[in-house]
């Protein structure tokens, strides 16, 4: 069975210094990943995803997001935070030829002045 | 184009009384999903809608949950009675496709509070 763990429920940064939200998953077969992100009062939207054509994946809003099968991680970075991050960031895996989404528990990402 | 659109966004209601709510996918997709986030859990698959059918409801918590998906289009998710802990956001998604990666775009989702 797919699972995904989000360490941290809650990260805090200063504004302009780096962003690492941190996820690792578990699964039998090769995964496909993702990052979502849900601001205040709106839907989940898709960051980025991993779908095994390259292990570093580029999103929206200059975030990235690596996979390493080594350490069965899809960590998520963006150089320097900006205050419009303030957000909670949701990683998922889906099963290979399934397109059944499980998600994380979603660590919410507090930009400090 | 239009998003994925649910109704309503807040809904309060007592314990053992009826709530149906509603999701519009976006126009062509034939994949239609629902999610629920209880607070402070992770958000949970419940179903998969393929146009009209049920494709995998593995997630449904209870036979008070009763999803239907006439004609293929909009989705309505009825609870029946409602029990407190069924309190949570409840998230429509829907998909062009089935298979690896296919993109999934969600609605604001439907929060629901039984008192």
């Amino acid at each position: 069975a797919q699972s995904v763990t989000q360490l941290g429920s809650h990260v805090s940064v200063s504004e302009g210094a780096l962003v690492l939200l941190r996820c690792n998953y578990s699964s039998s077969v090769p995964p496909y990943l993702f990052w979502y992100v849900q601001y205040p009062n709106q839907g989940l939207q898709l960051l980025l995803k991993y779908t095994s054509a390259a292990t570093l994946v580029k999103g929206i809003n200059g975030f990235e997001a690596e996979f390493k099968k080594s350490e069965t991680s899809f960590h998520l970075t963006k150089p320097s935070a900006h205050m419009s991050d303030a957000a909670e960031y949701f990683c998922a895996v889906s099963p290979a030829l399934d397109d059944k989404i499980i998600f994380g528990k979603g660590t919410r990402l507090h930009i400090l002045p | 184009e239009a998003g994925v659109t649910q109704f309503p966004s807040h809904s309060v209601i007592e314990k053992g009384q009826t709530v149906t709510l509603r999701c519009d996918p976006i126009s062509g997709h034939d994949n239609l999903y629902w999610y629920r986030r209880v607070m402070g859990k992770e958000i949970k698959f419940l179903l998969h809608f393929v146009k009209e059918s049920k494709q995998d409801e593995s997630g449904m918590p209870n036979n008070r949950f009763l999803a239907e998906r006439t004609g293929g289009t909009y989705s309505t998710l009825k609870v029946q009675p409602a029990e407190l802990e069924d309190s949570g956001v409840y998230f429509c998604a829907s998909s062009q496709w089935t298979g690896k990666g296919g993109e999934l775009f969600f609605g604001e989702g439907s929060r629901l509070t039984v008192l």
